[in-house]
């Protein structure tokens, strides 16, 4: 299995600001994914992470409003901009091993003031 | 084919009692489901899966079924114990236009255990 560790585990920001999410994974993945988890509800996919090319953003979600760095196999970045206290949430990447089976990391609390 | 839902449904359990958790997914064509827990704090956490050409899969203690008439995926954990107390979602697999495998993942319940 892999493990997957995100920084920060959580913050406080304020509104306007932007905060940029790190996702380290122990072994080399073709593709890592960025969810979001807002409070009491299920993971919506916001975007695929390829190396090597742009990342696949889902509907309702935005390279400008979150935009995602993939420098090589086991690292990305998710940025979440100008955050409003609606992107309260929790932010999750996710890697896939072998045909589906999915790795979490251990999420990215984000508070918005 | 985004999840929704304002609340969580909730099931209360006595612990030693067996447990079922049902879930509904919308894409026929999805061809891979899996179970997830996840705990206060953490990340979800890979249970079980069923491909779907099964209709039921068991693991330790947990067991999965697959209906695909009625779309329908649900998970029994046998002798629950406080410990199997969180959030479980289920997640179906959908190819996205050819070598992209993406999961879009079911409402969730809450799985409380009363000691």
């Amino acid at each position: 299995s892999a493990v997957i560790s995100q920084k920060p585990s959580r913050d406080i920001c304020q509104r306007g600001t932007s905060l940029t999410i790190q996702c380290q994974v122990d072994s080399q993945v073709t593709m890592m994914f960025w969810y979001r988890q807002q409070p009491g509800q299920s993971l919506t996919l916001i975007a695929t992470a390829n190396q090597g090319s742009e990342a696949t953003y889902e509907s309702g979600f935005v390279i400008d409003k979150f935009p995602i760095s993939r420098p090589n196999l086991t690292f990305s970045t998710l940025t979440v901009s100008n955050m409003s206290p609606e992107d309260s949430s929790i932010y999750l990447c996710s890697v896939t091993q072998g045909a589906t089976e999915a790795f979490f990391g251990q999420g990215t609390r984000l508070t918005v003031v | 084919g985004e999840s929704v839902g304002l609340h969580l449904p909730t099931l209360s359990v006595q612990e030693g009692d067996n447990s079922i958790i049902n879930c509904a997914y919308s894409n026929s064509a999805s061809d891979y489901f899996i179970w997830y827990k996840q705990e206060s704090g953490k990340g979800p956490q890979f249970i079980i899966d069923i491909r779907s050409n099964m209709d039921k899969r068991q693991g330790q203690r947990v067991t999965v079924l697959l209906n695909k008439t009625v779309k329908h995926l649900s998970l029994q954990i046998a002798a629950t114990q406080p410990g199997d107390s969180a959030v479980y979602f289920c997640a179906e697999n959908i190819r996205d236009g050819g070598a992209t495998n993406k999961l879009i993942f079911g409402t969730g319940t809450l799985l409380a255990v009363q000691p």
